[in-house]
Formats: structure tokens, C-alpha cells, sequence
């Protein structure tokens, strides 16, 4: 099953900013967006943010996502090491009548 | 606040079923869809598929004709079953409610591991 593109691992410096991207096409992020997940080891996911680009309730605001085509990102700015986690995209493939996710990014935090 | 718990076996056997359940609480169970991920350990997400109170489902096409899903809304389940199952089906199970129009997942459930081994 076709999923979403997700570089497989990024790196940024304490309180710097981090831009994690996943890229699809047409039949889901051109069409409906994304959504990001955090997943620290050893626990479920947890949305950071809505394939419309908002945040859930609770979600800090150093988390943002944008969309350009048929790219979506996530932007974290001061990056912190409890940011250190495994992210995932998210979305709806028109195509396939199935969600997809990406492979996931691993960010290290410098 | 919305709440979810898989339970099920967590050892089976190969060509065994593979039945979890879900339990959903502090929301109203018939608004939403709800959804099975699964997770092999240190892999990726895999979306197995989503159901509605009204049994309404769709799968992913890859596992579609082993997958069926369940609701019980009088006891606010949704149940999984896969069959014949096999060492590649090893991975943490996840139940998460549906945001539809926001095309989201959340919450999660905190998973449950499922190893299959002889």
C-alpha cells in the first residue's frame, strides 16, 4: 500500500527550529492534508496537530504544520529534548479509501 | 475525558485469530468512527481499518480479507479479529477514535503487544 514520504531521520540544536516534512500526492495531502503524531519510545501516539493545520487542546505552541502542494510539514521552534521522539504524518488517500501514514521521523535533539 | 483500552491474548500461535477488544469511555460511542493501527516493534504505523456504531467499515486493502471489525454499542466496544495469523502480525495494537472532518486521530488507547509464535 502506497503511504506517505517521511525522511527517516532529523537533527536540530536545543532551542533551535526543526521543519520535519512528509510528502504524498494528488489522492491524499494535495487533497486533504496531513496530520502529525508524536510518539516517544515505549507509548502510544499523540496528535499535535489537525490536517487543517490547528492543534488540539493541550498541544504547546512551539508545534506548528503548514501544507504547500502535496507537502506537508511540521515546524518546531525552541526545540527541547523532551521533543526527542519518533513523528508521523497522517492522512486520507482518496485513491484507496484507506488512511496512510508515513514512515516516521526520528528527531534528535543536538 | 475520552478514554480507551485494548485487551486481548497477547500470544498466539501461527494460523491462529487474533480477537481484541476496545473499550471506549467519557464520549458519546455513536459519533465517531473508531480505528485499529497497528505497530511492529520499532517499525512504522500500519492502519488495519475504522468502523461507526452503525457497523459501517472500511479496511486496508492489504489486509482486508483476513480483518473484520465490531461494535457492541451498548457496551461501547469495537472489537478486531484477524485470522490465520503469522509472525508478521507480531506488533503493539492500537485503538484510536476518528476525527473525520479534521482527518485525525485522537486519542489513542495505550496499545496492547500481540506476539505470534510457535
Amino acid at each position: 500500500q502506497a503511504g506517505l514520504t517521511q525522511p527517516p531521520s532529523v537533527s536540530g540544536n536545543l532551542r533551535q527550529t526543526a521543519t520535519l516534512t512528509c510528502t504524498g500526492n494528488s489522492n491524499n495531502v494535495a487533497n486533504h492534508g496531513a496530520a502529525w503524531l508524536q510518539q516517544h519510545q515505549g507509548h502510544p501516539p499523540k496528535l499535535l496537530s489537525y490536517s487543517n493545520n490547528n492543534r488540539p487542546p493541550g498541544i504547546s505552541e512551539r508545534f506548528s504544520a503548514s501544507r504547500s502542494g502535496n507537502t506537508a510539514s511540521l515546524i518546531i521552534s525552541g526545540l527541547q529534548p523532551e521533543d526527542e521522539a519518533d513523528y508521523y504524518c497522517s492522512g486520507w488517500d482518496t485513491s484507496l479509501s484507506a488512511w496512510v501514514f508515513g514512515g516516521g521521523t526520528k528527531l534528535t535533539v543536538l | 475525558q475520552v478514554q480507551l483500552q485494548e485487551w486481548g491474548p497477547g500470544l498466539l500461535k501461527p494460523s491462529e485469530t487474533l480477537s481484541l477488544t476496545c473499550d471506549v469511555s467519557g464520549v458519546s460511542f455513536s459519533g465517531y468512527y473508531w480505528t485499529w493501527v497497528r505497530q511492529p516493534p520499532g517499525k512504522g504505523l500500519e492502519w488495519i481499518g475504522e468502523i461507526n456504531y452503525r457497523g459501517t467499515s472500511n479496511y486496508n486493502p492489504s489486509l482486508k480479507s483476513r480483518v473484520n471489525m465490531s461494535v457492541d454499542t451498548s457496551k461501547n466496544q469495537v472489537s478486531l479479529t484477524l485470522r490465520s495469523v503469522t509472525a508478521a502480525d507480531t506488533a503493539f495494537y492500537y485503538c484510536a477514535r476518528v476525527l473525520r472532518s479534521l482527518f485525525g486521530f485522537d486519542p489513542w488507547g495505550q496499545g496492547i503487544l500481540v506476539t505470534v509464535s510457535s
